[in-house]
């Protein structure tokens, strides 16, 4: 089985840094996700990890140790848009992704 | 290109009725989800399509939900009767497959209501 762990809320400022993290137990490790999904709508892809190290794309950035089970998705200068909850799914040996409970960030002024 | 297209996006029923949603995948995509999500959770697999077959159901109750993919490509999933804890919303998803990340792409829902 699958458990994976983030926090429940963060808050931060615009324009700061945030890091959100993930923790996660799998039977088996075939990639880690991120998606972005703000309220009323559809989950939208972030990044995906599947080799240890640093992943950058523009603001976003995501982390992933599979020796510690542990990823992280940083999020550089923060805009209100980015107020939206945050999604770590972690894929196992059958290609199924298995979805942590989500981390709602706040951004405010 | 066409995104995931779900229908309807609003149910309200009360219970003990039944209720389908639809869905269309992304042209050429052969892998097909249905999660259901709750609020202020994340979604939770329900059934997995490879092509028509489900290649994984073992997370969808079957004594009241059912789903079909018949010809590969669109995918209705049905709950009959519906209870009063089967509000949510069902959130289908699409994959091309095993060739790229595996990222998944997601329509915008389907929120059941059930009084």
């Amino acid at each position: 089985g699958q458990n994976i762990d983030q926090p429940t809320e963060m808050t931060a400022t615009e324009g700061a840094i945030v890091q959100i993290n993930c923790t996660y137990q799998t039977s088996g490790f075939n990639g880690l996700f991120w998606y972005q999904q703000h309220a009323g709508e559809a989950p939208t892809f972030l990044s995906y990890n599947v080799l240890d190290g640093l992943e950058e794309k523009g603001r976003f950035s995501s982390f992933l140790s599979r020796s510690k089970g542990y990823s992280y998705l940083l999020l550089k200068e923060l805009q209100m848009k980015d107020s939206a909850s945050y999604l770590c799914a972690v894929r196992d040996w059958g290609d199924i992704p298995t979805f942590g409970r989500g981390t709602s960030l706040i951004v405010h002024p | 290109e066409a995104g995931v297209v779900q229908s309807p996006r609003y149910k309200i029923i009360e219970k003990k009725q039944p209720v389908a949603f639809w869905c269309n995948p992304i042209s050429g995509h052969n892998t097909l989800y249905w999660y259901l999500q709750n609020l202020g959770q994340g979604p939770e697999l329900l059934i997995r399509y490879e092509n028509e077959e489900a290649v994984d159901d073992s997370q969808l109750p079957k004594d009241r939900f059912s789903a079909e993919r018949l010809k590969g490509v669109d995918s209705t999933l049905k709950i009959q009767p519906a209870e009063l804890g089967d509000s949510a919303v069902y959130l289908c998803a699409s994959s091309p497959g095993l060739t790229n990340t595996g990222e998944l792409f997601f329509g915008e829902g389907s929120r059941l209501t059930v009084l």
